[in-house]
């Protein structure tokens, strides 16, 4: 099976850059998405991430380590509308079932 | 491009009643298709998982079913709804097994 861990909230202020950490444990991997979902509202997809290395998109980078089970989400400039839940969730190899871990809640403040 | 529609956005149903959430996709052919339910303070659980017409992978064994009528409409249905089946419940597709998955806008389902 697979266990995803990452922390429950952060607080941070506006024009700041935040980091937001996943880790896994999963046998075999074939990817790793990085969602953001505001409150009532359906997760958006943010970023992919399947060789390790960092991928850039403009404000939001993401960065993963498969030796380690360890990927990051990078949000710089932030803005009040970045106020959401982020989530990280692990495509593990074979069964094509994403698994998702239960979010990190990060608050902008002015 | 495409999109991806839910209906309806609420519901509120009681205790026993039956359930029928729809989940429709355009600009697209032969969609893999999901079903997640995210309860308050928990994670998306994957519910069921379609390649295709009437083929359909139950992934956690409880009063909910799922139907693929046709290639871009996937139906979540339950005969008698308990207080557990409240949240979230969203439908998200992807062109293949291992590609991004799309959530549709989600319905919120509330059992009294």
């Amino acid at each position: 099976g697979q266990n995803i861990d990452q922390p429950t909230e952060m607080t941070a202020t506006e024009g700041a850059i935040v980091q937001i950490n996943c880790t896994y444990q999963t046998s075999g991997f074939n990817g790793l998405f990085w969602y953001q979902q505001h409150a009532g509202e359906a997760p958006t997809f943010l970023s992919y991430n399947v060789l390790d290395g960092l991928e850039e998109k403009g404000r939001f980078s993401s960065f993963l380590s498969r030796s380690k089970g360890y990927s990051y989400l990078l949000l710089k400039e932030l803005q009040m509308k970045d106020s959401a839940s982020y989530l990280c969730a692990v495509l593990p190899y074979g069964n094509n079932r994403l698994a998702f871990g239960k979010g990190n809640q990060v608050v902008v403040i002015p | 491009s495409q999109t991806i529609h839910q209906w309806p956005a609420t519901l509120v149903q009681p205790v026993g009643s039956p359930l029928s959430l729809e989940c429709t996709v355009e600009g697209t052919s032969n969609p893999n298709l999901y079903w997640y339910r995210q309860a308050a303070g928990r994670g998306l659980q994957l519910l069921f998982y379609s390649v295709g017409i009437g083929q359909i992978s139950s992934e956690v064994p409880q009063n909910l079913s799922a139907s693929r009528p046709q290639d871009r409409q996937f139906i979540l249905s339950s005969k008698k709804l308990l207080l557990s089946d409240s949240g979230f419940y969203l439908c998200a597709w992807s062109t293949g097994p291992t590609d991004t998955q799309y959530f549709g806008p989600g319905t919120r389902l509330t059992v009294l």
